[in-house]
């Protein structure tokens, strides 16, 4: 079965720089139509799409993060690599990845990490 | 940049239904997604393409679309059924993702 779990520092001080790890299992990211993405959420708030790596090493950045944002993968270790440049404390959320099926006009996230609180204070 | 809006919330007693609508204007090009969230615990996808069911979601959820606007109907709601309920889509050409603004759904 496919499971997908995030890992990294759970507090970051301002201005510094986040990286994050999804290590997964049950499936290959070099299987075309695959991709992971990155989601979070701000405690008490909405979920927002950050970042997804496609199979063939496409990657796509949310417009608003793009400038802060990198997203690398390691085929071999089965892992994502999301790194976050300037940390600041409205930063602080629940950082999700999930596995993406994606296709002609499709993109979609059908599992998910359990999360990690990142919190940004000095 | 691309925005997708829910309502803040929507009450139903049990039994009803419950219909939970995302309003952007690239829904007309793009395929809406829905997610279940309930506290503590991560999102479930529950709707695909528009109103594609995956496996082990109940038939009580549906989705469909017209226009701008996608909507989430829960037929029969069941207390199980109270959590927190987003939509996602990409902008119009594709090139990323957005949630919509989230919807709360309480079970009187």
């Amino acid at each position: 079965q496919i499971t997908l779990k995030e890992s990294g520092p759970t507090l970051v001080k301002p201005t510094q720089t986040l990286t994050l790890t999804c290590t997964f299992s049950g499936f290959s990211l070099s299987t075309s139509g695959v991709g992971v993405g990155w989601i979070r959420q701000p405690p008490g708030k909405a979920l927002e799409w950050l970042a997804l790596i496609y199979w063939d090493d496409d990657k796509r950045y949310s417009p608003s993060l793009k400038s802060r944002l990198t997203i690398t993968k390691d085929t071999s270790k089965n892992q994502v690599v999301l790194t976050m440049t300037n940390m600041d404390p409205v930063d602080t959320a629940t950082y999700y990845c999930a596995h993406s099926s994606t296709g002609p006009a499709m993109v979609f996230f059908d599992y998910w990490g359990q999360g990690t609180l990142v919190t940004v204070s000095s | 940049s691309y925005e997708l809006t829910q309502p803040p919330s929507v009450s139903v007693s049990p039994g009803q239904t419950a219909r939970i609508t995302c309003s952007g204007d690239a829904l007309p090009k793009q395929y809406a997604y829905w997610y279940q969230q309930k506290p503590g615990q991560a999102p479930v996808l529950v709707i695909y393409k528009d109103s594609e069911r995956p496996s082990g979601i109940p038939e009580r959820f549906s989705g469909s679309s017209s226009g701008t606007t996608v909507t989430l109907t829960i037929s029969g709601v069941q207390a199980e059924d109270e959590a927190d309920y987003y939509c996602q889509s990409a902008d119009s050409s594709g090139t990323y993702q957005v949630f919509g603004t989230g919807t709360k759904v309480t079970v009187l």
